[in-house]
């Protein structure tokens, strides 16, 4: 019972590369997010895809692009690293269109940028 | 806007202790209100949710009842045990928008001394 699974779990980059980060989960869930976690700041949302096809923008996208790949997959693309954007980041998916369920969560991607 | 405050922490106490976290929101119409709990090195998993004002949300223990009147989704436990070492987080997420993201409080460490 896998849930969502992101990839890699580490990666360390230096400033100005490039990098996709994955999320796929296996519960036939509409809705993914991506999350970005940081100290003594909770969570907050990068971007979010309502379903299959549509993309949107949260608190916090300036630097990102997601792309959602098919009802499974929604990766994360940083184009150009910046030390700002070392954090944690959270993949998670729920049903669609109900308030009350809960969101899964991935074990995140930890990511340090030099 | 939307907005979840947490007490700070980190939360020292010694097993069988009395626990509560506090929890006060901000939002717009009625949330539905979560607490999810995050082991070291791993995503959050849900802990408890309540969906409407006076619901009690309950598990392993952990209880939390949705106070409209104060605005308030308290976590509390009677008897805490090492195994609860964890960093807790207050999420609501808005009933009137297509929007399912949370928002996230900053979370509290609870730290459970033998």
């Amino acid at each position: 019972n896998a849930g969502v699974t992101q990839t890699p779990k580490f990666q360390v980059l230096k400033t100005g590369q490039s990098m996709t980060l994955q999320c796929a989960q296996d519960m036939n869930h509409n809705s993914m997010y991506w999350y970005r976690q940081d100290p003594g700041m909770g969570l907050r949302l990068i971007y979010y895809s309502a379903s299959e096809g549509t993309t949107d923008k949260g608190e916090v996208p300036n630097g990102y692009n997601v792309s959602r790949l098919n009802k499974r997959e929604f990766s994360l693309r940083l184009e150009s690293a910046a030390p700002s954007q070392t954090s944690v980041y959270f993949c998670a998916s729920s049903e669609v269109g109900d308030s009350n369920q809960p969101q899964h969560f991935g074990d995140g991607t930890r990511l340090s940028i030099l | 806007g939307n907005s979840v405050t947490q007490m700070e922490g980190p939360v020292t106490l010694s097993e069988e202790a009395f626990l509560t976290i506090n929890c006060t929101y901000t939002a717009t119409g009625y949330p539905s209100l979560f607490w999810y709990v995050q082991y070291p090195g791993e995503g959050l998993q849900l802990l408890l949710k309540a969906t409407k004002a006076d619901d009690k949300g309950s598990n392993k223990g952990f209880e939390a009842t949705y106070r409209k009147e104060t605005t308030s989704f308290h976590l509390e436990k009677g008897s805490v045990q090492v195994s609860d070492s964890a960093v807790y987080f207050c999420a609501l997420r808005r009933k009137d928008t297509g929007r399912r993201a949370l928002t996230f409080g900053s979370g509290t460490r609870l730290q459970v001394q033998p």
